[in-house]
């Protein structure tokens, strides 16, 4: 079945440090890929999308992604996370031009 | 940068009333969508919308739910009968079917049921 997997519900990290979220999917084709982020209470907000190209794709807010054919991955990094990075993060994918949305990662920035 | 207009952002309704949630798409999209998020919970399609008709629909889009597009400007979803259990987070989006740069979302409108 075709599903889009976030492995990790939450992830807390330090402010400054390293960040790697995880997005795997299952489809027969290389579907488009996107990577959402939610404050709480607010709407969906999109920090980078993989259409084709260059599979390391550079988002909003110091985010990028690393597209990997061979894993079915696309994982969402940060060099040096910020307070106010903490939020939901969704990956999603797009396949004959219907999204669909991995559960989310919680992210928590400790100070 | 065009935007996708969600109206109301917060309705609260009584049990068993009839809802309508409105999004004006951006204005050169042909293909509209319709997104549910229960409180804490993950991002989950309910319909999509083409040429004036339901191109695919989720299993949460029962018979109490509609979609309409009733001008050139509005896209609707209608819930007849509300439940307890339809208080949600719903997402309109739009994207343009020559060039599929993506979907634009929505800031949403947040559903009560009481």
């Amino acid at each position: 079945a075709q599903s889009v997997t976030q492995p990790d519900i939450h992830i807390t990290v330090s402010e400054g440090a390293s960040l790697e979220l995880r997005c795997n999917y299952s489809y027969g084709a290389t579907p488009y890929l996107f990577w959402y982020v939610q404050s709480p209470g607010q709407g969906l907000q999109l920090l980078l999308k993989y259409f084709s190209g260059d599979t390391l794709v550079q988002g909003i807010k110091g985010f990028e992604a690393e597209f990997k054919r061979s894993q079915s991955s696309f994982n969402l990094r940060k060099p040096s996370v910020h307070w106010s990075d903490a939020a939901e993060y969704f990956c999603a994918v797009v396949y004959n031009n219907d999204m669909r949305f991995g559960a989310g990662t919680r992210l928590t920035v400790k100070p | 940068e065009p935007e996708v207009t969600q109206t109301p952002s917060h309705q609260v309704t009584q049990m068993g009333q009839e809802v309508i949630l409105r999004c004006v798409p951006i204005s050169n999209h042909l293909y509209f969508y319709w997104y549910r998020q229960i409180l804490g919970q993950k991002v989950e399609f309910l319909v999509s919308f083409y040429n004036n008709e339901i191109s695919e629909k989720s299993e949460i889009f029962d018979d109490q739910f509609s979609v309409e597009r009733p001008d050139g400007s509005n896209f609707t979803l209608k819930i007849r009968s509300t439940k307890l259990e339809d208080s949600a987070m719903y997402f309109c989006a739009s994207s343009e079917p020559a060039e599929f740069y993506g979907y634009t979302f929505g800031s949403g409108t947040r559903l009560t049921v009481v």
